[in-house]
């Protein structure tokens, strides 16, 4: 069975450029998950999908980032215009059911250096 | 986001049993208890959860004080592979995604 994969793995752009990120969930897997390190920091969640509504989406840090999930399926993350402090490894999770008492899975994540 | 406290780092030289601690002092009584890993250049890794009783699976076991304020992530035998960042998470109601703090990172020693 596949796992969480995100694409691409690293990307390198330059300040003002737009970049997006894309994550294919395990399938059947209706709860998709952004989070992301920024340099020094701790992962820190971004936003949570139910199929393609956005369930929660506290943690997203200012309005140049988009995220969509079109027909609940795999999602991207769209960062327009990119700024220095964008810079961060960007992991996507999905799991099945929403609840604590359920693991997530992880993709490998993607490095994203603004410069 | 409910809070919980691990040391820094560890060290354990390889093939020797990993005892991680964790406290949660504040725990609510229908919170669980979750442990994630990350390996380097790897996105997070669920390990093994809990609420009350200890568990036990084919990475690990977690150990539950009685008081439910403190828990224990024992990997039985080391190897350098489970070389990573070990994150004790606590899962409240309501809250759907997972908080990270700094967790421990295990440094297996060959």
């Amino acid at each position: 069975e596949a796992g969480v994969t995100q694409f691409p793995s690293h990307s390198v752009i330059e300040k003002g450029q737009t970049v997006t990120l894309r994550c294919d969930p395990i399938s059947g897997h209706d709860n998709l998950y952004w989070y992301r390190r920024v340099m020094g920091k701790e992962i820190k969640f971004l936003l949570h999908f139910v199929k393609e509504s956005k369930q929660d989406e506290s943690g997203m840090p200012n309005n140049r980032f988009l995220a969509e999930r079109t027909g609940g399926t795999y999602s991207t993350l769209k960062v327009q215009p990119a700024e220095l402090e964008d810079s961060g490894v960007y992991f996507c999770a999905s799991s099945q059911d929403a609840g604590k008492n359920t693991e997530a899975f992880f993709g490998q994540g993607t490095r994203l250096t603004v410069v | 986001d409910a809070k919980t406290t691990q040391p820094n780092s560890m060290e354990s030289n390889e093939e020797e049993p990993v005892h991680l601690p964790c406290n949660h002092s504040t725990i609510s009584g229908t919170d669980y208890i979750h442990w994630y890993r990350q390996l380097p250049s790897q996105g997070p890794e669920y390990v093994i959860h809990g609420l009350t009783s200890n568990v036990n699976n084919r990475m690990a076991s977690l150990a539950i004080a009685e008081d439910r304020k403190s828990s224990t992530l024992i990997l039985h035998r080391a190897t350098l592979r489970d070389a990573a960042v070990y994150y004790c998470i606590l899962r409240t109601d309501g809250a759907n995604n997972l908080f990270f703090g700094t967790g421990t990172r295990l440094t297996v020693i060959p």
